[in-house]
């Protein structure tokens, strides 16, 4: 089993959409997780971290991790055209981090 | 505010050519990575500098070589370039290791190897 799964899409949803995005993960020592958003042609952005479990909401975008079942999800209310990226799971212990493949999002005008 | 600068953004070479990626961070951050991504592979870490002074070997460094020049500058080498290090790198730094504070990327290096 891989240390973090991450379906790579695409997934295309129309504007105004809720979106979900997930991510799966082996190792429990993991301690800190974070979500990267990636533009065509650019670099990862680094969009939203937590510590542990729980729920942390910036604007329009949610991260949610939930240690018990290795899972965590970013959720995009009122989703934009601007939204359509690559988005990463990462997350990261002591001496490592460990990014996702990346799941393509597409948001249709 | 530059952030992290990579040049080149694009170079195209021949298999057993040499060429240095160039990586610059003005943030005062003490680590620095490169990484390639490929599609279906994500991105894999060849090597970082956890500090000045300081590099290791991350997951994929066969057919690299870096230096850490001072706290700003990471580059990495490629010694003979194969078709296989056709990709595209990105150079990060982060304030200090792997914590939350996460990285801050750089736009990318185009490479392919002909």
């Amino acid at each position: 089993q891989k240390e973090v799964e991450q379906d790579p899409g695409p997934l295309s949803v129309p504007e105004g959409a809720i979106v979900s995005l997930n991510c799966t993960y082996s190792n429990s020592a993991f301690q800190y997780f974070m979500w990267y958003r990636q533009y065509s042609r650019k670099g990862p952005e680094l969009l939203m971290y937590t510590y542990s479990s729980g729920n942390k909401e910036d604007g329009r975008f949610t991260a949610q991790v939930d240690k018990s079942s290795k899972y965590i999800s970013l959720f995009i209310r009122d989703s934009q055209p601007s939204d359509s990226a690559t988005y990463l799971c990462a997350m990261s212990e002591d001496d490592k981090i460990i990014f996702g493949k990346g799941t393509r999002l597409h948001i249709l005008p | 505010n530059a952030g992290v600068t990579q040049t080149p953004k694009f170079q195209v070479l021949k298999t057993g050519q040499s060429m240095t990626l160039q990586c610059a961070q003005d943030m005062n951050h003490n680590s620095m990575y490169w990484y390639r991504q490929d599609p279906g592979m994500g991105l894999r870490l060849i090597y970082y500098s956890a500090s000045e002074g300081t590099t290791d070997k991350g997951e994929v460094p066969n057919g690299y070589n870096v230096s850490r020049l001072n706290k700003r500058e990471f580059s990495l080498r490629l010694e003979s370039a194969a078709p296989s290090q056709t990709s595209v790198y990105f150079c990060a730094s982060s304030p200090q290791g792997w914590g939350a504070e996460g990285y801050t990327f750089g736009s990318g290096t185009r490479l392919t190897v002909v």
